[in-house]
C-alpha cells in the first residue's frame, strides 16, 4: 500500500525559504523508474507541477520556478524534500507530493499541506 | 512557457455523454505527450483517472475513457453520474517538464 504525507510549516513570511518534506511508504525510491514529484494548488486555482526526482537522482523542475526550487531525496528515510526560496504571498497554496511509477505519472498522492505566505 | 488549455466549465445532464478536451499551445497533442487525467473534488487530493492517453487505473470507473481527438487529448464520460461532478485536470509531458491544464469544472444538473 503506497502512502505519502507532506509536512512543513503552515505559515512563512515573505522572502523566507520554505522547506517541505514528503514522507512515504509502500515503495522504494531506489527502484528503477520510480520518482516523487511536487505539485501545488493556490486556493481556488489550478494545479501546478513544480518538481520531480527520480530513483537515479535525476531532477526536473518547472521552468518558471527552476531558479527557486531544489528537490532532494533521502532513500534511507523514505523522504523527499522540496525547498523554495524567496517566498511571496502568491506562493500561498496547498502543496502535494505524489508517486511516479516506471510507467504511470502521479498515481498516488499525499493529502496536501496548506502553506500561507504572510507577514 | 507552454500553455495547456481546457474548457473552463461544462454542464451535463445525468446519463448523458460528455467529452472534455486538453490542448497544447505547442501544437497537436500526441501520445508522446503522455496525457493524464485527474478528477478533484473540493477539499480532496486529485484522483488519477487515465494515464498515457487511454490507460485506466484499477479504480477508474468503466464510464471514463481517454483518447486523442482532433489534435487534443480527450476524456469522455459515458453515462454521467451525479457523483462525477468535480474539477477535471489534464497533465501533459513536454520533454522533461510536466504542465497541468487549467481544469474543467463539470456540473451535473
Amino acid at each position: 500500500q503506497i502512502t505519502l504525507k507532506e509536512s512543513g510549516p503552515t505559515l512563512v513570511k515573505p522572502t523566507q525559504t520554505l522547506t517541505l518534506t514528503c514522507t512515504f511508504s509502500g515503495f522504494s525510491l531506489s527502484t528503477s523508474g520510480v520518482g516523487v514529484g511536487w505539485i501545488r494548488q493556490p486556493p481556488g486555482k489550478a494545479l501546478e507541477w513544480l518538481a520531480l526526482i527520480y530513483w537515479d537522482d535525476d531532477k526536473r523542475y518547472s521552468p518558471s520556478l527552476k531558479s527557486r526550487l531544489t528537490i532532494t531525496k533521502d532513500t534511507s528515510k523514505n523522504q523527499v524534500v522540496l525547498t523554495m526560496t524567496n517566498m511571496d504571498p502568491a506562493d500561498t497554496a496547498t502543496y502535494f507530493c505524489a508517486h511516479r511509477s516506471a510507467t504511470v505519472m502521479f498515481d498516488y498522492w499525499g493529502q496536501g499541506t496548506l502553506v500561507t505566505v504572510s507577514s | 512557457q507552454t500553455v495547456v488549455t481546457q474548457e473552463p466549465s461544462l454542464t451535463v445532464s445525468p446519463g448523458a455523454t460528455v467529452t472534455l478536451t486538453c490542448a497544447s499551445s505547442a501544437g497537436a497533442v500526441t501520445s508522446g505527450y503522455y496525457p493524464n487525467w485527474f478528477q478533484q473534488k473540493p477539499g480532496q487530493a486529485p484522483r488519477p483517472l487515465i494515464y498515457s492517453t487511454s490507460n485506466k487505473h484499477s479504480w477508474t470507473p468503466a464510464r471514463f475513457s481517454g483518447s486523442l481527438l482532433g489534435g487534443k487529448a480527450a476524456l469522455t464520460l459515458s453515462g454521467v453520474q451525479p457523483e462525477d461532478e468535480a474539477e477535471f485536470y489534464c497533465l501533459l509531458y513536454f520533454g522533461g517538464a510536466w504542465v497541468f491544464g487549467g481544469g474543467t469544472q463539470l456540473t451535473v444538473l
